[in-house]
């Protein structure tokens, strides 16, 4: 069965920092990975998607590794924001043909960035 | 686009009575997976629909139950709540498997029993 792993399970940081947020996964037969972000009370917002033959998605001051053999992702935030505070949500989605539509989560990394 | 929308956002319920949300998928996407979402547990599946038909269930008691209609609007249903069933439930959709796997998700119902 896949587990997902994130760490830190927390994070505080000033304004202005460039950020890594962890992910590892037990199962690296994978379809893709994808990066969510979470406000409290409130659905899921897809930041990123890499599929398994990609190695780092980038969009704005966000860039995702992919690290499959070794079933490692890294998310990296430049110049950090306090817009930026919410739970970071890390999920990947299995390489079996009629499980493609499930998502396995992390626990997330829950992030504030203070002025 | 309009995207997925979940009704009702906001539920209490009693222990021991049922409940049913609705989740409209963005217009043009047929599959839909749900969701829930508890501080304990975090993210788990419960099931997604193609189609009208169920092609997989996560690992779930039977008092939790989902159908899709025609329309591709899905509902899901949970009998004889219990406390532990309060969580936020999610819904997404995407085109899969006749287009792109990447899912959408809704903004959830937040339900909580007493």
């Amino acid at each position: 069965k896949q587990e997902v792993t994130q760490i830190p399970a927390a994070l505080s940081v000033p304004e202005g920092e460039n950020l890594v947020l962890n992910c590892s996964f037990t199962d690296s037969a994978i379809y893709n990975l994808q990066w969510f972000r979470q406000d409290p009370g409130k659905g899921l917002t897809s930041l990123l998607l890499i599929q398994s033959s990609q190695r780092e998605q980038t969009s704005g001051r966000l860039n995702a590794s992919l690290d499959k053999s070794s079933g490692r992702s890294t998310l990296y935030i430049a110049a950090s924001q306090p817009g930026d505070s919410a739970t970071y949500l890390c999920a990947v989605r299995p390489d079996r043909g009629s499980t493609l539509g499930r998502l396995y989560f992390g626990r997330g990394t829950q992030l504030t960035v203070w002025p | 686009k309009a995207g997925v929308t979940q009704t009702p956002r906001y539920l209490i319920k009693t222990r021991g009575q049922q409940v049913t949300l609705s989740c409209s998928p963005i217009s043009g996407h047929r599959s839909v997976s749900w969701y829930q979402q508890t501080p304990g547990q975090g993210l788990q599946f419960l099931f997604e629909y193609f189609s009208e038909t169920q092609r997989n269930k996560g690992n779930f008691p039977g008092r939790f139950s989902g159908r899709q209609f025609s329309n591709s609007r899905s509902e899901m249903n949970v009998s004889t709540l219990e406390l532990g069933d309060s969580a936020l439930y999610l819904c997404a959709s995407s085109t899969w498997p006749t287009g792109s796997v990447e899912q959408y998700f809704g903004p959830g119902t937040r339900l909580t029993v007493t």
